[in-house]
């Protein structure tokens, strides 16, 4: 069974700056999340979705922060304008959804962001 | 607001010995409670726990959940260096929602 998929691994860009990524979850995953892991500490939800409807999107800046899950399946997280303090691991997990399970969740290799 | 807390933050150790780390939550729907290892970024799963007084256990790891007292605690016995990381912990609550703690630095030295 294929894992979760993120793209790209790495970037580095300035303040001001637009950054886009990439997650394709593992097929027939309904539930797809966002996280940002600042260094020493745990992962903060950022936006979780239920196929292509959102869940939760409580601690998302959406000033700057934008995600969009088209057709259900893969999803895209924008940044824009990017903040020094934007600087993180994203973390793109899934689950297979089954509502009221506590289903565990997948994670993909996330994407270091830099932002200088 | 959902709270999950782990403790130590960061643990230093030597090979061979065992160690306890904890989580407590307060959180409003719970559903169950995951333990997650991570070594560069990517968090895999170790555990998940949904009743009271179950030990889970692979290999040197356990875990055992508290739904009374609100918290669990993973223990790894005969520590390896491998088993440096960082451990995270995770309620999973109605709707699929994941809140993770702060995590527990473990570190083995040789």
């Amino acid at each position: 069974e294929a894992g979760v998929a993120q793209s790209p691994r790495y970037k580095i860009i300035e303040k001001r700056q637009s950054v886009a990524f990439w997650c394709n979850p593992i097929s027939g995953h309904a539930t797809l999340y966002w996280y940002q892991q600042i260094l020493g500490q745990g992962p903060k939800l950022l936006i979780q979705f239920q196929n292509n409807g959102v869940v939760d999107d409580s601690q998302l800046p959406k000033d700057r922060f934008s995600a969009e899950r088209l057709k259900g399946v893969d999803s895209t997280l924008k940044i824009q304008p990017a903040k020094l303090e934007d600087s993180a691991v994203y973390l793109c997990a899934s689950s297979p959804g089954r509502y009221g399970r506590g289903d565990q969740a997948f994670f993909g290799q996330g994407t270091r962001l830099t932002v200088v | 607001e959902d709270k999950v807390v782990q403790s130590p933050l960061s643990l230093v150790v030597h090979e061979g010995d065992t160690v306890t780390l904890n989580c407590s939550y307060e959180v409003t729907n719970f559903r169950s409670l995951l333990w997650y290892k991570q070594e560069k970024k990517a968090p895999t799963f170790l555990f998940m726990l949904t009743s009271s007084g179950i030990e889970k256990k692979s290999g040197r790891l356990s875990s055992i959940l508290d739904k009374k007292e609100l918290f669990s605690i993973l223990n790894i016995t005969a520590t390896q260096t491998g088993d440096s990381a960082i451990y995270l912990c995770a309620v999973g609550e109605y709707g699929n929602k994941l809140v993770f703690g702060a995590g527990t630095i473990l570190r083995v030295k040789s």
